[in-house]
């Protein structure tokens, strides 16, 4: 199946400090999705990005599908964006929709 | 705007006992996923329904089954649990209108199972 590598597994960071999350997958896909986990469990949507570039307010992402990654930029972090960041591939080759996740990446924001 | 709905949001069981997962899609979605994250991982496919039929199946124990109704609400029944089965239960939903896959899987808020 589809390999989806996220890196860095952990970050800390200073509140105010810009971030880069990394997501490599080992195959073409269909869908591409950035989630944030909060601390009480819920994976909030944050991008439905297969390929290009998408704006939300402190957030962005970049996917660049023919090279097989994406990027979750977060500027001026807040303490409300602790959590795990996941990023999930739909294996367009694989005939299935199903999401397959990476391990994520825990992000702390500290005062 | 309406979001999927999971019930019940925390659900206590002893093991070997039944348990069934209720999720109720965004409305005129008509694909439910279902997946299983436990501590500390990251969530796990284990089946989906488009248009009330089975569509695709992952890592699901054959003591689980599932089913999506008429009125496209999805039920996940799990029996002889296990202790091992303890973990966050999600439901998504798409609207993969045509067949097409490009779609978002907006995930509900999550189904908390504790196996003792």
């Amino acid at each position: 199946g589809i390999q989806v590598e996220q890196s860095p597994p952990d970050l800390i960071l200073q509140e105010g400090a810009n971030s880069t999350l990394r997501c490599n997958f080992s195959d073409s896909v269909n869908n591409l999705q950035w989630f944030h986990q909060n601390p009480w469990g819920q994976l909030i949507n944050l991008f439905y990005i297969p390929s290009g570039t998408k704006q939300n307010g402190r957030l962005s992402a970049t996917t660049v599908a023919t090279e097989r990654y994406s990027l979750l930029y977060i500027s001026s972090s807040q303490t409300t964006d602790s959590g795990v960041y996941f990023c999930a591939v739909e294996n367009s080759g694989a005939g299935s929709y199903q999401l397959t996740f990476g391990k994520g990446t825990k992000l702390s924001v500290i005062p | 705007a309406a979001g999927v709905i999971q019930s019940p949001r925390h659900l206590i069981k002893e093991k070997r006992e039944t348990a069934t997962l209720k999720c109720y899609p965004i409305p005129r979605h008509d694909t439910v996923y279902w997946y299983q994250q436990g501590p500390g991982q990251d969530p796990q496919f284990l089946i989906s329904f488009y248009e009330k039929m089975q569509s695709d199946k992952g890592s699901i124990p054959d003591r689980f089954s599932a089913q999506q109704f008429s009125d496209y609400h999805s039920e996940l029944n799990m029996s002889s649990l296990e202790l091992g089965d303890s973990a966050l239960y999600f439901c998504a939903s798409s609207g993969r209108a045509g067949g097409s896959s490009t779609d978002t899987q907006y995930f509900g808020p999550g189904t908390r199972l504790t196996v003792l």
